[in-house]
């Protein structure tokens, strides 16, 4: 079965700090792999994605990066970190039906406060 | 592109009241629909989904969808509603071409008052 992993959990950063956040999946290959970011009382927002080793997409200007080392591991990260990066970080992934359709699937999710 | 537009921000009704939540949703093409709920304190869980077939789609929980195409809407009802339905719920819509990643509502804030 397909499994997603995030780690960690939480973070608590201060601004200014690098940031590392780690997702890998199981259970297929050559996924879809996308970055979301959940702001407090918002939406969630696609920051990345990537349809293959060291392709990565970015869908909004910002203060992060995204790299695709392996093709089932995703990593979204920073150099130096602002207030405004605190949030919610998904990774999801999506996979083809046997009919052909989309199907997204997400990890737990990293809450990221920055201070 | 792809958007979707979730218009109540946030409802407050009372346990066993009827619930509906629209979504509208703007792509030319053939999509894919969902509706995620967010408990407090919980990750995304998929709710129920469309792909084809049938317009009126069950999920877990007792909740419905149904998708009207004419008004690309794919509104979110339960007939009685329960305190713990308390989350936030979020439409969001996908295509099987390109990108093949979702797009979101803003979401709904669903609050059940016993």
């Amino acid at each position: 079965s397909q499994t997603i992993h995030q780690w960690p959990a939480t973070l608590v950063q201060p601004v200014g700090s690098p940031l590392s956040l780690e997702c890998t999946v199981e259970g297929t290959s050559n996924p879809n792999l996308y970055w979301y970011r959940q702001a407090a009382g918002r939406g969630l927002q696609l920051l990345f994605y990537s349809v293959g080793i060291g392709q990565i997409s970015s869908e909004v200007p910002q203060n992060l990066s995204a790299s695709r080392p392996q093709d089932r591991q995703f990593i979204l990260s920073s150099k130096k970190l602002l207030l405004s990066d605190s949030g919610f970080y998904l990774c999801a992934w999506s996979v083809r039906t046997s009919g052909g359709r989309t199907l997204p699937y997400f990890g737990p999710g990293t809450r990221l406060t920055v201070t | 592109a792809q958007s979707v537009s979730q218009h109540n921000h946030h409802v407050i009704l009372s346990e066993a009241a009827s619930l509906e939540l629209g979504c509208n949703y703007s792509y030319g093409g053939t999509v894919n629909l969902f509706w995620y709920v967010q408990y407090p304190g919980q990750h995304l869980q998929l709710l129920l989904k469309y792909f084809s077939g049938d317009p009126l789609v069950k999920g877990i929980k007792g909740f419905e969808a149904e998708f009207i195409k004419s008004k690309f809407s794919f509104n979110l009802r339960k007939p009685s509603v329960q305190w713990s339905d308390t989350a936030e719920y979020f439409c969001a819509v996908t295509s099987d071409t390109g990108r093949r990643a979702l797009t979101f509502g803003s979401g709904t804030r669903l609050q059940v008052q016993p």
